[in-house]
């Protein structure tokens, strides 16, 4: 039973779009929420994260959105472009991290 | 700077057979993971270790060992393995843990069991 589902499985979004990916995440002692981006034939890395004390964390064309009562969370990437094509995983935990099962995005130049 | 290295890149197992995934890491991180990852199901964490001498498992840890004898290496060992263990297997680094820290992940070990 995965303790953090994200949606959806695969996201295609014209250059200049907006992309919004979601997750929702089950155990309420969870207090690190980071998204990470996973290439083809590389590990994942950090994009962004949140912690539960606030409501959005935005960097550069990146955001995070966190709605704690809903045990919610979300990325928004504004002005998607082509190199933004890629894997995203949320995850949510605290010592050791949970992760959702990914969203493949594809973005259409 | 290296980071986080994983060897082997491959390998192709028989059934029952019996291996070793090296993870090392040089940035003096105490907090190591390895993670699998299955098409339609992310990554799933395998064994956890906060610090030298300390190991703990997470989702998916049956079949699987490790052992932290040093801070710098946290080796994956599979005693007999099966097909279902057929899967991309990732190590990552951590300053503290997961909760303040990022996860710096290794570019990952591909194994096939036949």
């Amino acid at each position: 039973q995965q303790q953090v589902k994200q949606s959806p499985q695969s996201l295609i979004v014209q250059k200049g779009g907006i992309s919004i990916i979601n997750c929702a995440y089950e155990n309420t002692a969870f207090d690190y929420f980071p998204w990470y981006q996973q290439f083809p034939g590389k590990g994942p890395a950090l994009l962004i994260a949140i912690r539960p004390d606030v409501s959005e964390k935005k960097e550069g064309r990146f955001t995070i959105s966190f709605n704690k009562s809903a045990k919610q969370f979300s990325l928004h990437i504004m002005d998607s472009q082509p190199g933004d094509s890629a894997t995203y995983f949320c995850a949510a935990g605290n010592n050791d991290m949970r992760f959702g099962a990914g969203t493949r995005l594809t973005v259409k130049p | 700077n290296a980071g986080v290295t994983q060897t082997p890149k491959f390998q192709v197992l028989k059934t029952g057979q019996s291996m070793t995934l090296q993870c090392a890491q040089d940035m003096n991180h105490e907090y190591m993971s390895w993670y699998r990852q299955d098409p339609g199901m992310g990554l799933r964490l395998i064994h956890y270790s906060v610090g030298a001498g300390i190991t703990d498992q997470g989702e998916v840890p049956n079949g699987y060992n490790v052992s932290r004898s040093t801070t710098e290496d946290f080796p994956l060992r599979l005693l007999s393995a099966a097909p279902s263990q057929t899967s991309v297997y990732f190590c990552a680094s951590s300053r503290t843990g997961g909760v303040t820290g990022e996860l710096f992940f290794g570019e990952g070990s591909r194994l096939t069991v036949l």
